[in-house]
């Protein structure tokens, strides 16, 4: 079975801090996805990256890099983070080509205080 | 136009009844529509996809219904059952699934026993 690690369930910050978010997957998966879930708003996609060292924007960056030194993990990172950045943090993955499906972590809900 | 409309917001469904949920889209270069069913606590799961090259896909309770010129497609639960309470996530993509998906915002299920 796909595993998509995300390695923290709860994490609590200050404003102003900077924030890191591990994903991990264990498929050798080409694609690494970053979203975050908000009641009413659904799942807004951050970030993206097909490849190592590559990333592309998702729908909502702002506030938000990432980084992907090796294929299997993807870190999402909070440069300053805001409380407006309290959130559920859904991490996914999946291979390369037509509708192959998307295995998403359990999350991390992050609180900015 | 990369929008994706799910409706309603929440359902409540008496056990053994059917549930029906409701996507609409204007991006007529989609061309794949999966469904992703979130369990609490859990990350989504992929639950049941369909191109556009059919009008209906079954598999066990769930079907999705496709209509092609009007840019809708839902998902019907059949003989809806406690355990089937969830969020429920309809999504789209283009080029066969293999771009970014684009998610509604998904539909609260409550199946009362």
């Amino acid at each position: 079975d796909v595993k998509v690690t995300q390695s923290s369930r709860y994490l609590v910050k200050r404003t102003g801090e900077k924030v890191f978010l591990e994903c991990v997957q264990d498929m050798d998966h080409e694609n690494m996805f970053w979203y975050r879930q908000d009641p009413g708003l659904g799942l807004r996609l951050i970030y993206f990256s097909y490849d190592v060292k590559m990333k592309e924007k998702g729908d909502i960056p702002e506030g938000y890099s990432v980084s992907r030194e090796k294929k299997e993990r993807f870190s999402l990172i909070l440069e300053s983070a805001s409380t407006n950045q309290t959130s559920m943090y859904l991490c996914a993955s999946n291979t390369g080509g037509e509708a192959q499906p998307q295995h998403f972590g359990d999350g991390t809900r992050l609180s900015i205080l | 136009q990369q929008q994706v409309k799910q409706s309603p917001q929440s359902l409540i469904v008496q056990k053994g009844g059917i549930s029906i949920i409701n996507c609409a889209y204007e991006n007529t270069a989609f061309d794949y529509f999966p469904w992703y069913q979130q369990f609490p606590g859990k990350g989504p799961a992929l639950l049941i996809a369909i191109r556009p090259d059919v009008s209906e896909k079954k598999e066990g309770r769930f079907t999705i219904s496709f209509n092609k010129s009007a840019k809708q497609f839902s998902l019907h639960i059949m003989d809806s059952q406690p355990g089937d309470s969830a969020t429920y996530f309809c999504a789209a993509s283009t080029q066969g699934g293999s771009e970014k998906l684009v998610f509604g915002k998904g539909t609260k299920l409550t199946v009362n026993p």
